[in-house]
């Protein structure tokens, strides 16, 4: 059972922007802890996005922004491409006993 | 570059064990600690467990505490994940992924282990 809630579906035409949410409680990232973004392209294994909460890897185009928030955090996708059609994860670290690191239910974003 | 590499795809029988392993190249070994996530068709992901490669130490999800064990070879630069008891909702595709702070990066190319009668 994921801990941290995302939107399950977002859409946009080209070179629009989108934004993912991703939702936690006091535990994870109330309680300070990074927020980090995975990407999964269809049939393929996740990739890291964004890390410590706004900081893209060597590689990420960036069209590709994160912010948080108090308990929660977010993704932004600017001028949106075809390419960009895949599934985002959020996670985080949480200090509960039922788990120590914790991924977000996903968000499918279709280009139209 | 830093490259994980997993075993083949599995099926087994419920109640049977898996084990699939995760060889590790591109950087050294026992300086990260590893992590198996597991996806089921269609569904998000989970986090199972992590493993110091240094020392062996491991910490287990609540969920798979008495079912999963992990392991590692230095020697082989390999990381190992076993979960026993299968059952039908134990199909998924199974991932290694380095653990860089509180991240996952990168990741294996995963592993399929279907649970089938």
């Amino acid at each position: 059972q994921s801990v941290l809630t995302q939107p399950p579906s977002v859409s946009g035409a080209p070179g629009q922007r989108v934004t993912i949410s991703c939702t936690g409680s006091s535990s994870n990232i109330g309680a300070g802890y990074d927020v980090h973004w995975y990407q999964q392209l269809p049939g393929t294994a996740p990739k890291l996005l964004i890390y410590g909460n706004s900081n893209r890897p060597s590689g990420v185009p960036d069209r590709f922004s994160g912010s948080k928030s108090g308990t929660s955090a977010s993704l932004a996708i600017t001028g949106l491409q075809a390419e960009d059609e895949a599934d985002y994860y959020c996670q985080s670290y949480d200090s509960s006993l039922s788990g120590y690191y914790v991924f977000g239910t996903g968000t499918k974003v279709t280009v139209l | 570059q830093v490259q994980l590499v997993q075993s083949g795809a599995e099926v087994k029988k419920p109640g049977a064990s898996v084990k699939v392993s995760c060889k590790a190249s591109g950087y050294t070994f026992t300086s990260y600690y590893m992590h198996w996530v597991r996806q089921a068709p269609g569904q998000g992901l989970e986090w199972m467990g992590i493993i110091n490669p240094s020392g062996g130490s491991t910490s287990y999800a609540q969920k798979f505490q008495g079912r999963v064990t992990m392991t590692r070879d230095t020697s082989t630069s390999t990381v190992y994940m076993e979960l026993s008891s299968l059952r039908s909702e134990d199909t998924a595709v199974y991932y290694c992924a380095r653990g860089v702070v509180e991240r996952f990066d990168p990741w294996g190319q995963g592993t399929l282990v279907t649970v089938s009668s």
